[in-house]
Protein backbone atom coordinates (compact mmCIF):
# COMPACT_ATOMS: atom_id res chain seq x y z
CA UNK A 1 0.00 0.00 0.00
CA UNK A 2 0.84 3.58 -1.06
CA UNK A 3 2.17 5.52 2.23
CA UNK A 4 0.58 9.10 3.29
CA UNK A 5 1.30 11.67 0.52
CA UNK A 6 1.57 14.82 1.20
CA UNK A 7 1.94 17.80 -1.73
CA UNK A 8 3.94 20.08 -2.06
CA UNK A 9 6.80 19.08 -0.19
CA UNK A 10 8.17 22.59 -0.22
CA UNK A 11 6.57 25.93 -0.19
CA UNK A 12 7.50 29.46 -0.19
CA UNK A 13 4.94 32.11 0.77
CA UNK A 14 4.86 35.88 1.63
CA UNK A 15 3.37 37.17 4.79
CA UNK A 16 -0.18 37.89 3.97
CA UNK A 17 -0.84 35.37 1.99
CA UNK A 18 -2.88 32.13 1.99
CA UNK A 19 -2.03 28.57 1.41
CA UNK A 20 -3.60 24.99 0.82
CA UNK A 21 -1.44 22.16 1.33
CA UNK A 22 -2.69 18.43 0.95
CA UNK A 23 -2.94 15.23 2.22
CA UNK A 24 -3.71 11.76 0.53
CA UNK A 25 -4.35 9.32 3.19
CA UNK A 26 -3.39 5.27 3.15
CA UNK A 27 -5.75 3.66 1.44
CA UNK A 28 -8.83 2.51 3.89
CA UNK A 29 -8.09 5.21 6.22
CA UNK A 30 -11.41 7.75 6.58
CA UNK A 31 -9.01 9.46 9.60
CA UNK A 32 -6.56 12.28 8.83
CA UNK A 33 -4.94 14.61 11.38
CA UNK A 34 -3.18 17.46 10.93
CA UNK A 35 0.16 18.66 13.20
CA UNK A 36 2.17 21.91 13.10
CA UNK A 37 6.42 21.31 13.89
CA UNK A 38 8.25 23.87 14.78
CA UNK A 39 11.71 23.84 16.78
CA UNK A 40 9.99 26.32 19.38
CA UNK A 41 6.34 25.00 19.86
CA UNK A 42 7.61 21.14 18.64
CA UNK A 43 4.82 19.18 17.06
CA UNK A 44 1.33 20.54 17.76
CA UNK A 45 -2.14 19.06 16.92
CA UNK A 46 -4.04 20.90 14.48
CA UNK A 47 -7.46 19.36 13.96
CA UNK A 48 -8.60 15.61 13.05
CA UNK A 49 -11.19 15.21 10.31
CA UNK A 50 -13.03 12.02 9.87
CA UNK A 51 -16.13 11.23 7.18
CA UNK A 52 -15.71 14.68 6.37
CA UNK A 53 -16.42 16.24 9.28
CA UNK A 54 -13.98 17.73 11.95
CA UNK A 55 -14.19 15.75 14.71
CA UNK A 56 -11.32 17.49 17.37
CA UNK A 57 -10.04 20.55 16.83
CA UNK A 58 -6.44 22.28 18.72
CA UNK A 59 -5.94 25.64 20.19
CA UNK A 60 -4.99 27.52 16.77
CA UNK A 61 -6.65 30.47 15.58
CA UNK A 62 -9.36 30.39 13.32
CA UNK A 63 -6.89 31.40 9.77
CA UNK A 64 -6.16 27.58 10.14
CA UNK A 65 -8.77 25.40 8.47
CA UNK A 66 -9.30 22.37 6.82
CA UNK A 67 -11.75 19.81 5.56
CA UNK A 68 -11.55 16.37 3.60
CA UNK A 69 -13.41 15.18 0.45
CA UNK A 70 -15.55 12.04 0.24
CA UNK A 71 -12.75 10.57 -0.84
CA UNK A 72 -10.59 10.77 2.20
CA UNK A 73 -7.92 13.34 0.83
CA UNK A 74 -7.90 16.37 3.16
CA UNK A 75 -6.76 20.21 2.77
CA UNK A 76 -5.52 22.26 4.96
CA UNK A 77 -5.89 26.19 4.40
CA UNK A 78 -3.98 28.86 6.20
CA UNK A 79 -5.04 32.34 5.62
CA UNK A 80 -2.77 35.91 6.38
CA UNK A 81 0.27 33.61 6.88
CA UNK A 82 2.58 35.33 9.41
CA UNK A 83 6.00 34.69 9.88
CA UNK A 84 5.41 32.52 12.48
CA UNK A 85 3.46 30.34 10.72
CA UNK A 86 6.35 28.35 9.08
CA UNK A 87 6.89 25.13 10.06
CA UNK A 88 6.63 21.85 9.03
CA UNK A 89 3.06 20.46 8.65
CA UNK A 90 2.21 16.90 8.89
CA UNK A 91 -0.23 14.98 8.04
CA UNK A 92 -1.50 11.80 9.42
CA UNK A 93 -4.30 8.89 8.74
CA UNK A 94 -5.01 6.39 10.85
CA UNK A 95 -7.15 2.86 9.93
CA UNK A 96 -10.17 2.01 10.68
CA UNK A 97 -11.21 -0.21 13.78
CA UNK A 98 -10.31 1.93 16.93
CA UNK A 99 -6.25 0.46 16.22
CA UNK A 100 -5.77 4.59 17.67
CA UNK A 101 -1.81 4.06 15.16
CA UNK A 102 -1.26 6.67 12.94
CA UNK A 103 0.78 6.62 10.14
CA UNK A 104 2.45 10.27 8.95
CA UNK A 105 3.73 11.22 5.78
CA UNK A 106 6.59 13.23 5.57
CA UNK A 107 5.50 17.18 5.95
CA UNK A 108 5.37 20.20 3.53
CA UNK A 109 8.18 22.31 4.58
CA UNK A 110 6.36 25.90 4.28
CA UNK A 111 8.44 28.62 4.56
CA UNK A 112 6.81 32.37 5.59
CA UNK A 113 8.95 35.07 4.35
CA UNK B 1 -4.38 18.41 31.47
CA UNK B 2 -2.45 16.12 29.44
CA UNK B 3 0.95 16.78 29.07
CA UNK B 4 4.29 14.39 28.69
CA UNK B 5 7.93 15.11 29.20
CA UNK B 6 10.92 13.94 27.98
CA UNK B 7 13.72 15.38 30.39
CA UNK B 8 16.51 14.61 27.67
CA UNK B 9 16.59 17.00 24.90
CA UNK B 10 20.10 15.34 23.93
CA UNK B 11 21.86 11.50 23.97
CA UNK B 12 24.71 10.78 23.10
CA UNK B 13 25.80 6.81 22.71
CA UNK B 14 28.14 4.49 21.14
CA UNK B 15 27.41 2.27 18.90
CA UNK B 16 26.55 -0.77 20.32
CA UNK B 17 25.86 0.70 23.90
CA UNK B 18 22.31 0.41 25.49
CA UNK B 19 20.25 3.09 25.17
CA UNK B 20 17.36 4.31 27.70
CA UNK B 21 14.94 7.48 26.69
CA UNK B 22 12.89 8.57 29.35
CA UNK B 23 9.19 9.83 28.74
CA UNK B 24 6.96 11.05 31.78
CA UNK B 25 3.38 11.51 31.30
CA UNK B 26 0.55 13.41 33.14
CA UNK B 27 -2.74 11.99 32.40
CA UNK B 28 -5.83 10.93 35.12
CA UNK B 29 -6.65 7.67 33.83
CA UNK B 30 -5.09 4.92 31.88
CA UNK B 31 -4.06 6.86 28.69
CA UNK B 32 -2.83 5.80 25.55
CA UNK B 33 1.16 5.91 25.19
CA UNK B 34 3.32 6.18 21.86
CA UNK B 35 7.13 6.05 20.75
CA UNK B 36 7.80 7.74 17.38
CA UNK B 37 11.15 8.22 15.64
CA UNK B 38 11.53 11.02 13.19
CA UNK B 39 14.74 10.92 10.68
CA UNK B 40 15.94 14.24 9.42
CA UNK B 41 13.43 15.63 7.28
CA UNK B 42 11.20 13.23 7.14
CA UNK B 43 7.59 12.03 8.86
CA UNK B 44 7.09 9.84 11.93
CA UNK B 45 6.97 6.08 12.16
CA UNK B 46 5.48 4.27 14.90
CA UNK B 47 7.77 2.43 17.29
CA UNK B 48 5.52 0.96 19.36
CA UNK B 49 2.34 2.01 21.80
CA UNK B 50 0.63 0.95 24.51
CA UNK B 51 -2.92 1.10 24.96
CA UNK B 52 -3.67 -1.49 27.77
CA UNK B 53 -2.58 -5.18 28.97
CA UNK B 54 1.14 -6.55 29.40
CA UNK B 55 3.32 -3.36 30.39
CA UNK B 56 6.46 -4.56 28.48
CA UNK B 57 6.00 -3.02 24.94
CA UNK B 58 7.88 -4.83 21.48
CA UNK B 59 7.92 -2.69 19.13
CA UNK B 60 10.02 -2.38 15.64
CA UNK B 61 13.97 -2.26 14.87
CA UNK B 62 14.43 -3.93 18.35
CA UNK B 63 13.41 -1.36 20.84
CA UNK B 64 10.77 -2.01 23.52
CA UNK B 65 8.72 0.28 26.60
CA UNK B 66 8.15 -0.30 29.50
CA UNK B 67 4.90 1.34 31.18
CA UNK B 68 5.02 2.04 35.19
CA UNK B 69 1.93 3.70 36.42
CA UNK B 70 3.44 4.28 40.12
CA UNK B 71 6.01 6.14 38.22
CA UNK B 72 3.83 7.78 35.36
CA UNK B 73 6.73 6.90 32.97
CA UNK B 74 7.31 5.20 29.60
CA UNK B 75 10.73 4.88 28.96
CA UNK B 76 12.10 3.51 25.32
CA UNK B 77 15.30 0.88 25.34
CA UNK B 78 17.16 -1.10 23.15
CA UNK B 79 19.46 -3.26 24.29
CA UNK B 80 22.11 -2.40 21.16
CA UNK B 81 22.37 0.80 19.05
CA UNK B 82 22.96 1.03 15.72
CA UNK B 83 24.29 4.16 13.84
CA UNK B 84 21.02 4.07 11.94
CA UNK B 85 19.00 4.88 14.78
CA UNK B 86 20.32 8.16 15.17
CA UNK B 87 17.08 10.49 14.70
CA UNK B 88 14.58 12.22 17.12
CA UNK B 89 12.05 10.53 19.28
CA UNK B 90 8.81 11.54 20.59
CA UNK B 91 6.41 9.99 23.17
CA UNK B 92 3.12 10.81 23.36
CA UNK B 93 0.41 10.39 24.63
CA UNK B 94 -3.86 10.34 24.11
CA UNK B 95 -6.94 9.88 25.66
CA UNK B 96 -9.76 6.85 24.32
CA UNK B 97 -12.38 9.71 23.93
CA UNK B 98 -9.80 11.84 21.62
CA UNK B 99 -7.49 9.04 20.52
CA UNK B 100 -6.48 11.41 17.50
CA UNK B 101 -5.39 13.84 19.01
CA UNK B 102 -1.88 12.83 19.89
CA UNK B 103 0.07 15.20 22.83
CA UNK B 104 3.15 14.81 21.63
CA UNK B 105 6.61 16.00 23.90
CA UNK B 106 9.60 17.68 22.95
CA UNK B 107 11.71 15.17 21.80
CA UNK B 108 15.09 13.46 22.40
CA UNK B 109 17.69 13.66 19.80
CA UNK B 110 20.01 10.37 19.70
CA UNK B 111 23.65 10.74 18.32
CA UNK B 112 25.62 7.96 17.76
CA UNK B 113 28.94 7.63 18.61
CA UNK B 114 31.15 5.36 16.45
Amino acid sequence: KAGVTQTPRYLIKTRGQQVTLSCSPISGHRSVSWYQQTPGQGLQFLFEYFSETQRNKGNFPGRFSGRQFSNSRSEMNVSTLELGDSALYLCASSPPGGSYEQYFGPGTRLTVT
Amino acid sequence: AQSVTQPDIHITVSEGASLELRCNYSYGATPYLFWYVQSPGQGLQLLLKYFSGDTLVQGIKGFEAEFKRSQSSFNLRKPSVHWSDAAEYFCAVASYSSASKIIFGSGTRLSIRP
